[in-house]
C-alpha cells in the first residue's frame, strides 16, 4: 500500500518563528488533507489540497502531486499551534484516507 | 465545515464486556464513514470503511468479529467492541466524508476506551 512519511518527526520553535512541515507519499493520490490534532485528540481540518497552493491566515499549504509531496507552512507561530500535524492522502480506486507519520510541534513562549 | 459528533468521549469498562461507540454526521448525509484507531504518540490507523446499507470493509489485520460496525442510516455509524480486553484500550476516532469519492473528511471528537 501507499506509504506516507512526514518530516521532521518533532519540532520545537520559539514563539514567532516560521516553520515548514513536509509530507511525502509513495504513490499517486487523488486527494490530500492536512490536520492539526490538539492536546484533547480532536482533529482540526486545515487544508483540503489535492494540488496547488492555499492560504488561511498564518498557515499555507502547497501540494505538488506530480512530485508526490506536500508542504505546510506555519508563520509567526503561536503557543496554540502546538500539537501534532498530520497529512492524509487518498488514492484513486480505494478512496480511503491513509495518514502520515505526523509531526509533533511544540511552540515555546 | 461539516460537523461530526462522536459519543461517548470516554468509556471505562470491565474486561469481557461490550462497548458501543456512535458516530453521527449532524449537518450532512454520509454514505461512507471511516473508523480509525490511535495508540499513544502514534498516527491514526484505518480500521474499516463503513458504507450505508452494506457490510463494512475491514483493513488487513482488523478482526471483524471483535470490532462490529453498523451503518444503518446516512447519518449514523456505530462501532461495537465486543468482549473487550485491556489490549483493546485505545483512542477510537470516526470520520465522515462529504460528497462522493475523494471528498473532504471531517472527524468526530474521538472516544477514549479503557478496559480494566
Amino acid at each position: 500500500g501507499i506509504q506516507v512519511e512526514q518530516s521532521p518527526p518533532d519540532l520545537i520553535l520559539q514563539e514567532g518563528a516560521n516553520s515548514t512541515l513536509r509530507c511525502n507519499f509513495s504513490d499517486s493520490v487523488n486527494n490530500l488533507q492536512w490536520f492539526h490534532q490538539n492536546p484533547w485528540g480532536q482533529l482540526i481540518n486545515l487544508f483540503y489540497i489535492p494540488s496547488g497552493t492555499k492560504q488561511n491566515g498564518r498557515l499555507s499549504a502547497t501540494t505538488v502531486a506530480t512530485e508526490r509531496y506536500s508542504l505546510l507552512y506555519i508563520s509567526s507561530s503561536q503557543t496554540t499551534d502546538s500539537g501534532v500535524y498530520f497529512c492524509a492522502v487518498s488514492t484513486s480506486g480505494t478512496y480511503k484516507y491513509i495518514f502520515g507519520t505526523g509531526t509533533r510541534l511544540k511552540v515555546l513562549a | 465545515g461539516a460537523v461530526v459528533s462522536q459519543h461517548p468521549s470516554r468509556v471505562i469498562c470491565k474486561s469481557g464486556t461490550s462497548v458501543k461507540i456512535e458516530c453521527r454526521s449532524l449537518d450532512f448525509q454520509a454514505t461512507t464513514m471511516f473508523w480509525y484507531r490511535q495508540f499513544p504518540k502514534q498516527s491514526l490507523m484505518l480500521m474499516a470503511t463503513s458504507n450505508e446499507g452494506s457490510k463494512a470493509t475491514y483493513e488487513q489485520g482488523v478482526e471483524k468479529d471483535k470490532f462490529l460496525i453498523n451503518h444503518a442510516s446516512l447519518t449514523l455509524s456505530t462501532l461495537t467492541v465486543t468482549s473487550a480486553h485491556p489490549e483493546d484500550s485505545s483512542f477510537y476516532i470516526c470520520s465522515a466524508r462529504v460528497g462522493l469519492a475523494a471528498g473532504e473528511l471531517f472527524f468526530g471528537e474521538g472516544s477514549r476506551l479503557t478496559v480494566l
